[in-house]
C-alpha cells in the first residue's frame, strides 16, 4: 500500500500522559499536514512541513503539541501533558508541489485519541 | 475558526436518485478539493477542481465552482448505498479549511 499510513489507529491515554502519533506520507511527497477532527465537525488545520521544515502552526497547537519530521519523511506529533479537551482523531495528510501537481491533499487513516 | 459551510448538513435520498450538495468558502483559493469520509474514517480525496476551471467530471461526480460566489456544488447521480458518507469541501491555497460537511443517506 502507498498511501498515508498513521499509527497507533488508537490512543487511549489517562490525563497528564504524553502520547506520540507517527505519519508516513506518499513517498514522493515533500508536504506533510497535520489536521484536528472533533465529533461533527470538519478537520482543522494544525501544522505542515515542506520537507524538513516546519513552515506553519496553527494558533490551536498549544505549546503542548509539538511536531517533527527530521529527516523530511516521516512526521510526529506529541502533546504533553494531554487533557481532556484534546480527545479527536488526529489525520495526516501528505501532498506534492511538484509542477504537474496542484496540491491534492491525500489523508491517512487518522488516529483516534480518547483522553480519560 | 472553520471558514467553510456545505449545505444541506443531512441529505436522505433513494438509490438511484441525484445527490446535490453545496459549499461556499470566505477567503480566495487556488483550488477546492471535495473528499468523502465513512464514519470513524481518514478522509477519501475524490476531485480537486481549480480556481480558473467552472466544472469538471469524475465517474459519476460532477463538481461545479463559481469564484465570483465562493461557492462550489457536487453531485452524484445515480447514488448507490455505499455512498452513504460525511461529504467535505476544503478550499485550499495550501492548507485545507474545510465546513462541518454534508451526512448522505443513500437509503436502498
Amino acid at each position: 500500500d502507498t498511501g498515508v499510513s498513521q499509527d497507533p489507529r488508537h490512543k487511549i491515554t489517562k490525563r497528564g500522559q504524553n502520547v506520540t502519533f507517527r505519519c508516513d506520507p506518499i513517498s514522493e511527497h515533500n508536504r506533510l499536514y497535520w489536521y484536528r477532527q472533533t465529533l461533527g465537525q470538519g478537520p482543522e488545520f494544525l501544522t505542515y512541513f515542506q520537507n524538513e521544515a516546519q513552515l506553519e502552526k496553527s494558533r490551536l497547537l498549544s505549546d503542548r503539541f509539538s511536531a517533527e519530521r527530521p529527516k523530511g519523511s516521516f512526521s510526529t506529533l506529541e502533546i504533553q501533558r494531554t487533557e481532556q479537551g484534546d480527545s479527536a482523531m488526529y489525520l495526516c495528510a501528505s501532498s506534492s508541489t511538484g509542477t504537474s501537481s496542484y496540491n491534492e491533499q491525500f489523508f491517512g487513516p487518522g488516529t483516534r485519541l480518547t483522553v480519560l | 475558526s472553520q471558514q467553510g459551510e456545505e449545505d444541506p448538513q443531512a441529505l436522505s435520498i433513494q438509490e438511484g436518485e441525484n445527490a446535490t450538495m453545496n459549499c461556499s468558502y470566505k477567503t480566495s483559493i487556488n483550488n477546492l478539493q471535495w473528499y468523502r469520509q465513512n464514519s470513524g474514517r481518514g478522509l477519501v480525496h475524490l476531485i480537486l477542481i481549480r480556481s480558473n476551471e467552472r466544472e469538471k467530471h469524475s465517474g459519476r461526480l460532477r463538481v461545479t465552482l463559481d469564484t465570483s460566489k465562493k461557492s462550489s456544488s457536487l453531485l452524484i447521480t445515480a447514488s448507490r448505498a455505499a455512498d452513504t458518507a460525511s461529504y467535505f469541501c476544503g478550499g485550499s491555497n495550501y492548507k485545507l479549511t474545510f465546513g462541518k460537511g454534508t451526512l448522505l443517506t443513500v437509503n436502498p
